[in-house]
């Protein structure tokens, strides 16, 4: 089992210009989320999905899009990029009642 | 609304002290509470999580937590500490059972002193 695969592991970005992180996971969760780390401030959910068409925001969606069109994979979209979305995301999945399975990480930097 | 506060950026233990870790957290359900740890340049761990079964919830590593729901507490201890246990701890809650979503603190960095 793979789990959960992150990619890419690095990006840098000029602001204003979009990417996409991708995500996957290979356990067959319903449950899948987007954090962003970032110092002193723990792990801030950005969006999250509890099945394939269903998506809600978390405590900082603004700049991101998340669409969810199949149980595996769950992508975070920077539509136009900016210093301030400099941080290490995270995407995580889950069963019901269960713990959640994280990522490697992104580690993102917007010039 | 659920949340979770860490109290204490930073603690510091002597190589075989002991470890409290603490956390506090606001829900408007019974919660799902959960430790989890991260080591440098990793992703996220769980440690233990309480789910309502029973009120001190042991994990891994010798790590446990007492849920006093009086107190909405969910602190984390261990009776000896080792180099090991040098790590960052968070704090989690979710809302209810189910799909509800998860919520963070601000994590804990442990440093362990020999």
């Amino acid at each position: 089992n793979a789990g959960v695969t992150q990619t890419p592991k690095f990006q840098v970005l000029k602001t204003g210009q979009s990417m996409t992180l991708q995500c996957a996971q290979d356990m067959n969760h319903e449950y899948m989320s987007w954090y962003r780390q970032d110092p002193g401030m723990g792990l801030r959910l950005i969006h999250y999905s509890v099945g394939a068409g269903i998506t809600d925001q978390g405590e900082v969606p603004n700049g991101y899009n998340v669409s969810r069109s199949t149980t595996e994979d769950f992508p975070l979209r920077l539509l136009s990029a900016a210093p301030s979305q400099t941080s290490v995301y995270f995407c995580a999945s889950g069963g019901e009642n269960e713990k959640l399975f994280f990522g490697s990480g992104t580690q993102l930097s917007v010039l | 609304a659920q949340s979770v506060t860490q109290l204490g950026s930073h603690v510091s233990v002597s190589e075989g002290a002991l470890v409290l870790l603490r956390c506090n957290y606001s829900s408007s359900v019974p919660p799902y509470l959960f430790w989890y740890v991260q080591y440098p340049n990793q992703g996220l761990q769980l440690l233990l999580k309480y789910t309502s079964a029973a009120t001190l919830v042991k994990g891994i590593n010798g790590f446990e937590a007492e849920f006093k729901k009086s107190e909405t507490s969910f602190h984390l201890t261990k009776p000896s500490a080792h180099m090991s246990d040098a790590a960052e701890y968070f704090c989690a809650v979710r809302g209810g059972g189910g799909y509800q979503k998860v919520t963070f603190g601000t994590g804990t960095k442990l440093q362990v002193i020999p």
